[in-house]
């Protein structure tokens, strides 16, 4: 089946834009995450949702990102005045439950974000 | 704070020659240790959740172990399919309890 996609896979910005990703878990997962995962490091989390409620986003860096996830499916991350610390590649993951130790997480291949 | 150390950090292996990842960890009550696969340019594949000191879990070539401060990843006879990014996350018990935390991995390289 189909799993967790993501776009756009690759973004180019410049210092200063703002930039929107999106994610499309599996469809009736009801958890969604978001990690950032820095070149050579592991994936460090940003924020969680339980169907359309953000229940942690403690992970979030600064108050320039933003995540929504509206109606409980589609999510989309949002970086304001994007700045070259910001390059990273942005994962999402989608399961089951709430509990990932419950209910794997399957990840999407990211979206790389290049803030020149 | 929790934290997830990997070793080692790269590790090359000819075909057939079985070895051992280590994650070591430190958390102020274990939820779950998880074992993932990564592969360039994709994002991380679920292997294992263990939940408690010695229990074991296999897969293929792939088996994990689990103490109260370290899992181990064992591969047997690896083939070079088996070449990826191993990441070893924990989960713990308490506020924030949904994030996993996350090792820099180890990357496995199978020559043929």
């Amino acid at each position: 089946g189909a799993g967790v996609s993501q776009s756009p896979r690759y973004k180019v910005a410049k210092r200063g834009q703002d930039v929107a990703l999106r994610c499309d878990p599996i469809s009736g997962h009801v958890s969604l995450f978001w990690y950032q995962q820095a070149l050579g490091q592991g994936p460090e989390f940003l924020t969680y949702f339980q169907n359309e409620a953000q229940l942690d986003k403690s992970g979030l860096p600064s108050d320039r990102f933003f995540a929504e996830r509206p109606e409980g499916s589609v999510s989309t991350l949002k970086i304001q005045r994007t700045q070259q610390e910001d390059s990273a590649v942005y994962l999402c993951a989608s399961s089951w439950t709430g509990e990932p130790y419950n209910s794997p997480l399957h990840f999407g291949n990211g979206t790389r974000l290049t803030v020149t | 704070e929790d934290q997830v150390t990997q070793s080692p950090e790269a590790l090359r292996l000819q075909e057939g020659e079985s070895s051992s990842l280590n994650c070591s960890y430190t958390v102020s009550g274990l939820r779950g240790l998880f074992w993932y696969r990564q592969d360039p340019g994709k994002g991380p594949e679920f292997l294992f959740t263990l939940y408690s000191a010695g229990e074991e879990k296999e897969k293929e070539r792939l088996k994990a172990t689990l103490t109260k401060k370290e899992s181990f990843l064992h591969i047997t006879a690896p083939k070079p399919e088996d070449s990826a990014t191993y990441l070893c996350a924990v989960q713990a018990w308490g506020a924030g309890s949904y994030q996993l935390t996350f090792g820099k991995g180890t990357k496995l390289s199978v020559i043929p």
